[in-house]
């Protein structure tokens, strides 16, 4: 039982223009969002993240939205660089619930064309 | 360097051999997790620490996996009588502190392949 989905093994994005990665989730517990980036044989490096008490946040090119009625949450990247390239994880945690775990999904493999 | 360092960084050995993996979390970090990760999935959770308690191990496969934290803040994970289906990127992460809204920290990774 998938409890986060990432619908879209990948995606390929024209340098310069939007990347929009996309995440379903099906716990209600879930309060806090993040997403995190992943080169090979690297560990994963968090990029962003959100609470549930807000809709948007946003860090530099980064911007994470989150619906919490629909559960779906977006990761937009602007503009794309090459140096985007890399698998994508949307995670998710019942933080304020004292349990920490994170939640991941399959991850969306983002290319940017030069 | 001051992030989560994990050794070693490629374990292969022999099914029914035990293994033993190591990370060093960011120094102060409260909070120490670790993950699988199998081919082409994301990771999954299999037990977490705070300090050198160990309040979670619900994502430990089966009692041949085996986690400690004895003084709060190197681990180690061990695997007895190693299987095939063992083999996976074992992912190890730190986080400041016990409260809520703390991203984890991700160190690189131990791929095992069980032979």
């Amino acid at each position: 039982d998938q409890q986060v989905k990432q619908n879209s093994p990948s995606l390929s994005v024209q340098e310069g223009r939007i990347s929009i990665l996309n995440c379903d989730y099906t716990n209600s517990m879930f309060d806090y969002f993040l997403w995190y980036k992943k080169y090979p044989a690297e560990g994963p490096t968090f990029l962003i993240s959100i609470s549930s008490i807000k809709d948007k946040n946003e860090d530099g090119r980064f911007t994470v939205f989150l619906n919490k009625s629909a559960k779906h949450l977006s990761l937009h990247i602007v503009p794309s660089q090459p140096g985007d390239s890399a698998v994508y994880f949307c995670a998710a945690s019942e933080s304020n619930f004292g349990n920490e775990k994170l939640t991941f999904g399959t991850g969306t493999r983002l290319t940017i064309i030069p | 360097g001051a992030g989560v360092s994990q050794s070693p960084r490629y374990k292969v050995a022999k099914r029914g051999q035990d293994v033993a993996l190591r990370c060093d979390p960011i120094s102060g970090h409260v909070s120490l997790f670790w993950y699988q990760q199998a081919l082409g999935q994301g990771p999954e959770f299999l037990t977490y620490f705070q300090n050198e308690a160990q309040l979670d191990k619900s994502g430990l496969p089966s009692d041949r996996f085996f986690a400690e934290r004895p003084e709060g803040s190197v681990s180690t994970l061990k695997i007895q009588r190693t299987q095939q289906e063992d083999s996976a990127v074992y992912l190890c992460a730190s986080s400041t502190s016990t409260g809520g809204n703390q991203p984890q920290h991700f160190g690189d990774g131990t791929r095992l392949s069980i032979l």
